[in-house]
């Protein structure tokens, strides 16, 4: 059963606050994901890599920033937290195979910038 | 650029009525088509895909067909059950203007299922 774990499952930041969400993903995938969610909007992609050292600007990247260590892990940072942040944010693990390939997806962090 | 569009915001039925999800898409490539379904709590999950045009996608009594001269990927099942309550996302897979592939999800459709 493919596996992705997101760490918090629930943060409040201060606005100008620095946070740093995580993902470790068990399925030995290449590709992983971040994606926030907002009612109206769907999923949106911010950033994605494709390998350990490697990462890329997704379709909303303003703001954040992405680190992936190792195959396992993807953090999605934001250095300078805003109100406008807030959302709930999804990681995801893919294998590599194009667009025919199923996502896997943890079960979501609930951010809140006050 | 690629698209797709969910108009149904919100959809009420009682059980055993039948479901319609309605979703269109743009795109100028050959894409991949997606079912995802998110239930309370949880992430997005696959519920089916459908690879080629023209070509029926089914599970758990859920099917879509991928019309490519109509551009709709609907959402469709005979008979709905309570534990069916869930958002529905239809989702494009195709590659991005960088030459990657990318996912893209319409806005999502929350299914409510009275007893």
């Amino acid at each position: 059963e493919a596996a992705v774990t997101q760490s918090p499952r629930n943060k409040v930041a201060v606005t100008g606050g620095k946070v740093t969400l995580s993902c470790n993903q068990t399925n030995n995938h290449n590709n992983m994901y971040w994606y926030r969610q907002d009612t109206g909007h769907g999923l949106r992609l911010i950033h994605y890599s494709y390998g350990a050292g490697s990462t890329e600007k997704g379709d909303i990247p303003d703001g954040y920033k992405a680190s992936r260590p190792s195959q396992e892990n993807f953090s999605l940072i934001l250095e300078l937290a805003t109100p406008s942040q807030t959302s709930v944010y999804f990681c995801a693990s893919g294998a590599p195979g194009g667009a025919n390939t199923e996502v896997f997806f943890g079960k979501g962090t609930r951010l809140t910038v006050v | 650029g690629n698209s797709v569009t969910q108009m149904q915001g919100q959809v009420t039925l009682s059980e055993e009525e039948f479901l319609f999800i309605n979703c269109t898409y743009s795109t100028t490539g050959y894409p991949t088509l997606f079912w995802y379904v998110q239930y309370p709590g949880e992430g997005p999950q696959l519920l089916l895909k459908v690879t080629t045009a023209n070509n029926k996608g089914s599970s758990r009594g859920f099917e879509a067909t991928y019309d490519k001269g109509t551009t709709s990927f609907h959402l469709q099942k005979a008979s709905v059950q309570e534990s069916d309550s869930a958002v529905y996302y239809c989702v494009l897979g195709d590659l991005g203007s960088s030459g990657s592939w990318q996912l893209i999800f319409g806005s999502g459709t929350q299914l409510t299922v009275m007893p």
